[in-house]
């Protein structure tokens, strides 16, 4: 089956510093990607969708300069959460969709992110 | 997409059935039926979808009303490892589409 990886898994960062996140999808072409936050006891919030080589598209509220979106391969995206404070921890998740023809979403384990 | 709506809780025993409900009462002709989980602190993982007629794979069966506007996912003897929370999300099947999450029910399974 279609696998798809983040890392890290987990990340402790100091307000104000940047971390980046990877997102691979291991077995398949991924022409989609979606990025997704969750926070505790709260269910998954779509924050941006990005397609290989083109900009993303982030949902209303998400601020694109701080959460940074790059798809520049059909295996690779990364989020960087610029600037980190305390209330952008939380835990990201990365979905991957196929070339066309192939309407599923195939997500990633997460990455726990606590900045301090 | 459709909205769906879900018990926010529920439990079962373990080695019996859990029947989970989703009510998706404005339902589109070209939207299916998916149902993801999420066990703690890991990505959702995918369980089954169908668009009109019940569906069954290794993990869960999934039985849909004919007028489509509800569904049931069917764990026909949960584990303990079933704990977890249960999304239901209806979803056209074009490419343009993502997965919209909503509140889940969180199935506790008992021994």
């Amino acid at each position: 089956g279609a696998v798809v990886s983040q890392h890290p898994s987990w990340v402790i960062c100091k307000s104000g510093t940047s971390v980046k996140i990877e997102c691979r999808s291991l077995d398949f072409q991924a022409t989609t990607m979606f990025w997704y936050r969750q926070f505790p006891k709260q269910s998954l919030m779509l924050m941006a969708t990005s397609n290989e080589g083109s900009k993303a598209t982030y949902e209303q509220g998400v601020e694109k300069d701080k959460f940074l979106i790059n798809h520049a391969s059909l295996t690779l995206s990364t989020l960087t959460v610029t600037s980190a404070h305390p209330e952008d921890s939380s835990f990201y998740i990365c979905s991957a969709r196929g070339s066309l023809g192939s309407y599923e979403q195939y997500f990633g384990p997460g990455t726990r992110l606590t900045v301090t | 997409d459709a909205k769906t709506t879900q018990p926010t809780s529920m439990d079962c025993a373990e080695g019996r059935a859990a029947n989970l409900p989703c009510n998706h009462s404005t339902i589109s002709g070209n939207e299916y039926v998916y149902w993801y989980r999420q066990i703690h602190s890991q990505g959702p993982q995918y369980i089954i979808h169908g668009l009109k007629n019940n569906e069954t794979n290794e993990m869960a069966s999934l039985i849909i009303t004919e007028d489509r506007k509800s569904s049931t996912l069917i764990l026909p003897h949960a584990t303990l490892r079933d704990t977890a929370v249960y999304y239901c999300i209806v979803r056209a099947g074009y490419a343009g589409n993502m997965l919209t999450f909503g509140g889940g029910t969180r199935l506790m399974v008992k021994p």
